[in-house]
């Protein structure tokens, strides 16, 4: 089955600095990459997702970014805020079960 | 408003007292699924329903039982919990499937004594 790996699994930056998640997954038909951000206390929502007929996709200070030839993505936050601060987890779907990775606790310091 | 609505939100049980997780959606959603969370080991697919009556195991389904009667409705049952079931589980659903945006509920706590 397909295998996510999710990297860091803790990051910490200064409030304003860049922070950058990379994940590799190893299916090759695998269509579909999303992130989701997990508050304390709630369920994860989605944040931003790409598909693999395209490259790179933004949203204000998130960007994803999806290279299929090695099978890696990555999800990019400029100017970090406090409130960006949460667990971040990556996915790979296209069929009916995803597979997630196991999570990057950001945390942002003021 | 769109949501996925799991009750209850916390949950203690002795082991082997069946006990039943609700799920329900008000979007019209086809494809619904259950996962749990386990710290380290990210979220795990239990079941998944691609519409009424149509049902398939996840990655992790030993030990639970679903059933999809209605489209909004999709109850997580734990017939006989043991210990190694506490967990964090939750409900999300789509229009049609994983290749899309998954709406998740807030999430059960379980805990099997």
């Amino acid at each position: 089955g397909e295998n996510v790996e999710q990297h860091p699994s803790t990051l910490s930056v200064q409030e304003g600095d860049s922070a950058v998640i990379k994940c590799t997954y190893s299916d090759s038909a695998s269509n579909y990459f999303p992130w989701y951000k997990q508050e304390l206390g709630k369920g994860p929502q989605l944040i931003i997702d790409i598909r693999s007929n395209v490259g790179e996709k933004k949203d204000q200070r998130i960007a994803v970014t999806l290279n299929k030839t090695a099978k890696h993505f990555s999800l990019h936050i400029t100017e970090t805020q406090p409130e960006d601060s949460a667990v971040y987890f990556c996915a790979s779907g296209g069929s009916y079960i995803p597979t997630f990775g196991r999570g990057t606790s950001l945390i942002v310091h003021p | 408003e769109a949501q996925v609505t799991q009750n209850p939100r916390y949950l203690i049980t002795v082991t082997g007292k069946k006990l039943t997780v609700t799920c329900s959606q008000n979007m019209n959603h086809e494809y619904m699924s259950w996962y749990r969370q386990d710290p380290g080991l990210g979220l795990r697919q239990i079941y998944y329903s691609m519409n009424v009556e149509v049902t398939d195991k996840g990655d992790v389904p030993e030990g639970y039982k679903v059933s999809r009667k209605e489209k909004r409705n999709f109850p997580l049952i734990l017939e006989s919990p043991s210990p190694n079931q506490t967990s964090l589980y939750f409900c999300a659903s789509s229009h049609s499937g994983t290749s899309e945006k998954l709406f998740f509920g807030s999430g059960t706590q379980l805990s099997v004594l």
